[in-house]
């Protein structure tokens, strides 16, 4: 059973577009981390956010912890092909950190 | 943060054989994991590698299968035992620079068994 579900599970833009994907968790998490991964790498942190109704943004991404710290959304605005990746949200508690399935976006030129 | 060297970075490997995959971190860390990604899929943790003791398991992964060393602070092994074509996937080691914090991952090994 997968104790974080992302949505979508793949998603196909063009250069340019805006989209936002989802992590979401019946379960409280203490802290939830972003990550991407490209191809043939290890996944690289993007930001963790700890607080309920937590706003960060990273150049173009914008990333929400809610309100009671058992979901996040991450949005890209403009998006660019570098942007394509498998994007891996992770909620912690106590040392017991899980990962999402992921979400596979691919950004056309 | 952390930087984290895997080796070796893939191979091909027979059925039945083991290959051990190395893990070093530039910086002592408290906890370092072992994961398993198959294609196309999310992270699945193997173990906790604990310095000076036995590897903590997830539900379905075994020592005789995964045996773990991990002799300090910024080194540790995964072997994958008995090997079987099942066993293709991505393992990546990752640590956490600060207890309960992020974690930061290598860059992985591609394994793949014939």
């Amino acid at each position: 059973t997968q104790l974080l579900e992302q949505s979508p599970q793949f998603l196909s833009i063009q250069e340019g577009e805006n989209l936002t994907v989802y992590c979401n968790s019946s379960s409280v998490f203490s802290s939830l981390q972003w990550y991407r991964q490209e191809p043939g790498e290890g996944p690289v942190l993007l930001v963790t956010v700890v607080t309920g109704g937590e706003v960060k943004k990273l150049k173009r991404l914008t990333f929400q912890f809610g309100d009671a710290r058992k979901d996040s959304s991450l949005h890209i605005t403009a998006a660019q092909p570098g942007d394509t990746g498998l994007y891996l949200c992770a909620g912690g508690n106590n040392n017991d950190m899980r990962f999402g399935a992921g979400t596979r976006l691919t950004v056309k030129p | 943060s952390a930087v984290i060297s895997q080796k070796p970075s893939r191979d091909i490997c027979q059925r039945g054989t083991s290959l051990t995959i190395q893990c070093q971190v530039d910086s002592q860390v408290t906890m370092m994991f072992w994961y398993r990604q198959q294609p196309g899929q999310s992270l699945t943790l193997i173990a906790t590698a604990n310095q000076g003791s036995e590897a903590t398991y997830e539900s379905g992964f075994v020592i005789d299968k995964f045996p773990i060393s991990r002799p300090n602070l910024t080194f540790s092994t995964l072997t994958v035992s008995n090997m079987s074509p099942e066993d293709s996937s991505i393992y990546l080691c990752s640590v956490e620079v600060t207890l309960g914090g992020e974690q930061y991952f290598g860059p992985g090994t591609r394994l793949t068994v014939t």
